[in-house]
This record gives structure tokens, sequence and C-alpha cells, in this order.
């Protein structure tokens, strides 16, 4: 069966430090992949998408990147922390046509 | 572009009510619909999903028809549970090669003994 990772768990980083957070899927191959940003009391915001090695896609311009090094890897980057970018990271898999299915997510608190 | 309204919460609820959770949609072709729940401090979870107009999804006692004519897939169960405490997603998808889901901004349950 399908596996999801994401880690660390829980993170808290000054202003300004870099990011990075990690993804890794189990069980499927050329998984299409995605980072969702969930802040307090809002709904899910998707930040990039990836339907294959190297291939990512921006949703929202922001000081984030992601990137695919491997097809099962996707990581999620910053260089400087914002506060606004606190927040829950939610990364998720599908297979072409099916729904998506969510990893445990990240807690991220910039100080 | 496509959008999905849910009722704002918090849900509020005594162990073994009845629930509704109102969601419409806007899409311009024909999406899938789903409900993914969110159990505190945890991802999202799919809880039930439907293709095509008409289809009953359903799963741990919830269910949720896709309404075409009324654009809704409003979210039930007969009788809740302290277990079912968490905040209920809607979503559409429309298939473009690669799955792209809309959510709604979510509705929290709190179901009380």
């Amino acid at each position: 069966s399908q596996t999801i990772h994401q880690w660390p768990a829980t993170l808290v980083q000054p202003v300004g430090s870099p990011l990075s957070l990690e993804c890794t899927v189990e069980g499927t191959s050329n998984p299409n992949l995605y980072w969702y940003r969930q802040a307090a009391g809002r709904g899910l915001q998707l930040l990039f998408y990836s339907v294959g090695i190297g291939q990512i896609s921006s949703e929202v311009p922001q000081n984030l990147s992601a990137s695919r090094p491997q097809d099962r890897q996707f990581i999620l980057s910053s260089k400087k922390l914002l506060l606004s970018d606190s927040g829950f990271y939610l990364c998720a898999w599908s297979i072409v046509g099916d729904e998506q299915y969510f990893g445990p997510g990240t807690r991220l608190t910039v100080t | 572009g496509n959008s999905v309204t849910q009722m704002e919460g918090p849900v509020t609820l005594s162990e073994e009510a009845f629930l509704t959770i109102n969601c419409t949609y806007t899409a311009t072709g024909y999406p899938s619909l789903f409900w993914y729940v969110q159990y505190p401090g945890e991802g999202l979870q799919l809880l039930l999903k439907a293709t095509k107009a008409d289809d009953k999804g359903s799963n741990k006692g919830f269910e949720a028809t896709y309404r075409k004519e009324t654009t809704s897939f409003h979210l039930e169960k007969g009788s809740v549970q302290v277990s079912d405490s968490a905040v209920y997603f809607c979503a559409l998808s429309e298939d473009r090669g690669y799955s792209t889901l809309t959510f709604g901004k979510g509705t929290m349950l709190l179901v009380s003994p």
C-alpha cells in the first residue's frame, strides 16, 4: 500500500532563517505531488505541484520554492523565512485523474 | 474559475444528533466532488467522493449526493459521535492530466456528549 511521510512534524524557526521541508511517498511510481499551506483558521492554499522529476509549477508567488530531485521526493524550501510563512504545510500525492492523499503535515512557527 | 462554498462553523451538536454541512460549487466542466476530514493536528483524510451527477458517496455513516441541478454536495450523518469532531472540507477536482483540488474553507464540527 502507499504511504506518505513528512518531516519534521513541527518546526520553530526565526525570521530570516532558511527552511527545508521534506515529503516522500512509498508504494507508487510517478505520482503527482503537491504542497499546500493551511494558515490558522483558513482553508488550504495550493503552493506547488509537480507532475514529474524536475517539473515544478507554482500557484502563488512568494518566497518559497519547491524541488523534486527524485520521483517520490518533494522538497519545500525558503532562503529567508517571513512571519507570514507560519502555518501547517501539507504534502499530497495523486495518480492521474484520481483523488489526492495527504501526509501528516508539518507545523511551522516563524518567530 | 472553480470555487467551493461551505457553511461557516463551528457547528455544535450533541451526540446522536443529525448532521448536515452544506457545500455548493461553481465549475466550468464536470468535476468530481469530495469530502475530506481533518482531525486535530493531522493531515486530511478522504471521507467520500462522487464522480458524476446523482452519485452518492458514503463512508463511516456519512453520505453526500452529487446534485448537478443545484450544484451541491451536502454532507449528512444520521447520528454523530464525539469522535466525529473535526474539520470537514468540501472539494472539487477537474482532471487536466493531473489532479487539481479546489477546497472550501472548511467547517469545524464539535460534538458534545
